[in-house]
């Protein structure tokens, strides 16, 4: 099994609204990343988070806060959006561990499309 | 820091026929993961293929293959007997370690992508 979900599908925001995105994977990885991707381009990293902490953290604004309760989910608190916000949310997981099996490689969630008015 | 380029931002090909993308990249590490990953209308993006840059053999799933060429830096996919369900994005990614805590943290570099169309 090598699904990751994302909910929801489709998200629209006011720039005064606070809202999240959840994502969840049951496939035991201990990295998960959250991806913004505009359209027809490619996605670009916004957070890592490895055993349940933050990692990285590719200088991304305070509006956007991500947080990881557990090693299944991550959440992206999201606050004081912008119209320029609006993209693709793409979140995806991968062993911690590059040594295990296929721990080189990242499963992709369907994403959330938020759009900012 | 590492590149990826990906050269032809559109591609078509007829059902049935074979067709090559092409990936090239820049980097100064000796060991490394590259991955072609599909992204079609629905959203998703799905792996297509991965490599290991120290491995002898060159990776193939089903109608999907890779040309890797180490020397030239050069990672393209081959899709044989192209069925409509292959319209797609493809992008060519690079795995690369980078800093913070916890251990080593990896993250994907993209090329722009290629949007391959089949016609019927």
């Amino acid at each position: 099994d090598t699904e990751v979900t994302q909910t929801p599908k489709h998200l629209v925001m006011g720039m005064t609204n606070k809202k999240s995105l959840k994502c969840e994977q049951h496939m035991g990885h201990r990295a998960m990343y959250w991806y913004k991707q505009k359209a027809k381009k490619p996605p670009e990293l916004m957070f890592v988070y490895s055993y349940e902490k933050l990692s990285i953290n590719e200088s991304v604004p305070s509006r956007f806060s991500p947080e990881c309760p557990n090693s299944s989910l991550l959440n992206l608190h999201l606050h004081a959006l912008q119209p320029e916000d609006s993209a693709l949310y793409l979140c995806a997981s991968s062993q911690a561990s590059p040594g295990t099996p296929r721990g080189d490689t990242q499963y992709f969630g369907p994403g959330t499309r938020l759009t900012v008015l | 820091a590492q590149t990826v380029t990906q050269s032809q931002p559109e591609m078509s090909v007829q059902e049935a026929e074979t067709v090559t993308l092409s990936c090239t990249y820049d980097t100064s590490e000796s060991d490394y993961y590259l991955f072609w990953y599909k992204q079609p209308p629905s959203r998703q993006m799905i792996l297509v293929i991965r490599r290991e840059a120290y491995k002898q053999q060159n990776a193939t799933e089903n109608r999907f293959s890779v040309n890797f060429q180490k020397a030239a830096k050069s990672f393209s996919l081959k899709i044989s007997d192209s069925q409509l369900g292959d319209a797609a994005m493809y992008f060519c990614a690079y795995r690369s370690a980078v800093g913070g805590i916890g251990g080593s943290n990896y993250k994907l570099t993209f090329g722009k992508g290629t949007l391959l169309t089949v016609n019927p």
